[in-house]
């Protein structure tokens, strides 16, 4: 069974700072995909950003990017200027690979941004 | 375009009873995968299915826990028999499939269950 660290249970940035999260995750798998959701207090998931585990160029979405270290299978979020409303519970997620494509989701880092 | 729709949003019940949860995926989507996300942790798998098929239950509790995605209408999520153990967030999600590219999930606003 997979498995997914993230580390740091809560973060918190000054607002237009930048922030960066960390996970790491345990797969067998070679083709995959990654995903970082965030949950704000709405308990709503929203996908912030997506990652090919078989391309080495990193994922970019506006303010959001990551940094993703194959061999290591280490996958950061990092949020450049940040702001208020990105205040949330970020979750990682690597997906199963193969044919199922279930997620496995961290336990997530909670995002305070300080205005 | 109404994205995921779960109901009902909040649930109470007593221990013994039964609940029941309902999905209805985006338009065009026919996977739905069912996540319960317990206080202060991240979601967990449950099932996965698609239209009058479970492909994937391995996160489904062996007794009490249903699931099923009819031909028509919405997904049901069936809890028999509530414990307080029940008492958490469950989320659905709907895709199109992993045809090309990412199998990226869209989820509902959850249903909160709560047991007394």
């Amino acid at each position: 069974a997979q498995t997914v660290t993230q580390s740091q249970p809560e973060m918190s940035v000054q607002e237009a700072e930048t922030v960066t999260l960390s996970c790491t995750y345990d797969t067998s798998e070679s083709d995959y995909y990654l995903f970082w959701y965030k949950q704000p207090p709405s308990r709503q998931m929203i996908l912030v950003i997506r990652q090919e585990a078989y391309k080495q160029q990193n994922a970019t979405e506006n303010r959001f990017s990551v940094n993703f270290q194959k061999a290591a299978k280490s996958f950061s979020l990092k949020i450049s200027d940040s702001q208020l409303g990105d205040a949330a519970m970020y979750f990682c997620a690597p997906d199963s690979g193969g044919s199922n494509y279930k997620l496995t989701f961290g336990k997530g880092t909670l995002l305070t941004v300080n205005p | 375009n109404a994205g995921v729709m779960q109901n009902p949003r909040h649930l109470v019940r007593r221990r013994g009873q039964e609940a029941r949860l309902r999905c209805s995926p985006m338009k065009g989507h026919s996977h739905v995968y069912w996540y319960r996300q317990l206080p202060e942790e991240g979601l967990k798998f449950m099932v996965y299915l698609q239209k009058e098929n479970i492909i994937d239950e391995s996160g489904m509790p062996k007794e009490r826990f249903s699931a099923e995605f009819p031909k028509e209408g919405p997904s049901i999520l069936r809890i028999q028999q509530v414990v307080r153990g029940d008492s958490a967030a469950y989320f659905c999600a709907s895709s199109p499939g992993r045809y090309s590219g990412a199998n990226v999930l869209t989820f509902g606003a959850g249903s909160r269950l709560t047991v007394l």
